[in-house]
């Protein structure tokens, strides 16, 4: 089956710092990927949707200025959590989608955790 | 827009008894019903999906689930759970091209020895 890939697993930095997590589609071209964040004890909440090559379009209340994502390829996305602060530190999980068999399915990756101190 | 409830937050089952997990959606057209297991600290493992045809969907560990239109529903269920099904449980919806996920609020399963 499809895989996505994370990382890095863990993060935990300093209050200020700027973090960047990559997600990887290892054996399928995603055209889209999408990031997710999960606080703890709760479900996962849709922050944006990429399509490689384009902005990303990001859900009501995510600043787009302080999650930063990059699509630049249709393997790799990339989410930069900039100026990171301790209300940030949470369990960000990307998904990927491409085609299969006719069928878009979204796959997820492992997730990173980050904290932020 | 789509919306899913799971109205158990938590259950407790013993090991070896039957389990079923409800999952109630709300979605205009036909929906893409997907349920993912999450082990704590882990990633989503997707157990099982409905996007069209037989209304009894098998799915991986010994899982199944049911498409229900009338009830709007799309509960999992298990004969005879393992310790190591405890975990928590996410049902989904999407549109009808898999995209726009919405996920429940989870139900999590802790299973007695």
């Amino acid at each position: 089956g499809a895989v996505v890939s994370q990382h890095p697993s863990r993060v935990i930095c300093k209050s200020g710092t700027s973090v960047k997590i990559e997600c990887r589609s290892l054996d399928f071209q995603a055209t889209t990927m999408f990031w997710y964040r999960q606080f703890p004890k709760q479900s996962l909440m849709l922050m944006a949707t990429s399509n490689e090559g384009s902005k990303a379009t990001y859900e009501q209340g995510v600043e787009k200025d302080k999650f930063l994502i990059n699509h630049a390829s249709l393997t790799l996305s990339t989410l930069t959590v900039a100026s990171a602060h301790p209300e940030d530190s949470s369990f960000y999980i990307c998904s990927a989608s491409g085609t299969s068999g006719g069928t878009d399915t979204q796959y997820f990756g492992p997730g990173t955790r980050l904290t932020v101190l | 827009a789509q919306s899913v409830t799971q109205p158990d937050i938590h259950i407790t089952v013993s090991e070896g008894a039957s389990l079923e997990l409800r999952c109630n959606y709300s979605y205009g057209a036909t929906p893409y019903l997907f349920w993912y297991v999450q082990s704590p600290g882990q990633g989503l493992q997707l157990l099982l999906k409905y996007f069209s045809g037989d209304t009894l969907v098998q799915g991986i560990k010994g899982f199944e689930a049911e498409f229900k239109r009338s009830q709007s529903s799309f509960n999992l269920r298990k004969p005879s759970v393992h310790w190591s099904d405890a975990a928590e449980y996410f049902c989904a919806v999407a549109d009808n091209y898999g995209q726009n996920f919405v996920f429940g609020p989870g139900t999590r399963l802790s299973v007695l020895p």
